[in-house]
């Protein structure tokens, strides 16, 4: 069974400053993807970035980037200069492929706040 | 133009009812879900439909039933309501067949059963 681990419940970080959100995971499958949502006090799922196994460059897109170290099975994101728009929940996810169905299997979140 | 749209987006009910919560997507994908989040913010799939099939169903009691009437909506009806159902459940579309991965999720309906 595919398992996410995100061990960082809460997390705060200056304004400006860059932050990893950490994420570890665990798949006996060679094919896989993963994903990093943020979900704002509004509620809704954003979808920020994604990699796949296969992918040899870390995936970036604009102040996202996610460090992906395969042999250590993590896939940590990056967010660089923070704003205090970034403050909010943000969730790793692993897409599970089985007969022709795919589900994503998400970690518990971390929370983060950017303070002024 | 929202991608994914569900609604209501706020629902408030007895125990005992029954509810519906509606899903649409316009980005022409070919497979949509159902994700409940738990009040520990935890996220799981319950269900999902690839061109009208049900292909994942994962364990959720009888009272919860898709229903998928073309390949843009998945609506989920909910029969005899409990205090525990109450939740945010998610609607999501992605496309299977070709190159595509992300996952897109509407912005979800918050259910509470009182």
């Amino acid at each position: 069974a595919q398992k996410i681990t995100q061990t960082q419940p809460g997390m705060f970080v200056q304004e400006k400053e860059a932050v990893t959100l950490d994420c570890t995971y665990d798949t006996s499958d060679q094919s896989y993807g993963l994903f990093w949502y943020k979900q704002p006090s509004s509620g809704e799922m954003i979808f920020l970035i994604y990699q796949g196994s296969y992918d040899e460059q870390n995936a970036t897109e604009g102040r996202y980037s996610l460090n992906f170290q395969k042999a250590r099975k993590s896939a940590n994101l990056v967010i660089s200069a923070s704003q205090l728009g970034d403050s909010a929940m943000y969730f790793c996810a692993m897409r599970e492929r089985r007969r022709g169905a795919q589900k994503l299997v998400f970690g518990q979140g971390t929370r983060l706040t950017i303070n002024p | 133009d929202t991608a994914v749209s569900q609604t209501p987006k706020y629902l408030v009910t007895q125990m005992g009812n029954d509810k519906s919560i509606k899903c649409e997507q316009n980005l022409g994908h070919d497979t949509m879900y159902w994700y409940k989040q738990d009040s520990k913010k935890f996220l799981k799939i319950m269900f999902s439909y690839n061109n009208k099939e049900l292909i994942i169903n994962e364990t959720v009691p009888n009272r919860f039933s898709p229903k998928s009437p073309d390949k843009a909506h998945l609506n989920l009806h909910i029969n005899s309501l409990e205090l525990g159902d109450s939740a945010v459940y998610f609607c999501a579309s992605s496309q299977i067949q070709g190159t595509g991965n992300t996952i897109y999720f509407g912005e979800g309906s918050w259910l509470t059963v009182v």
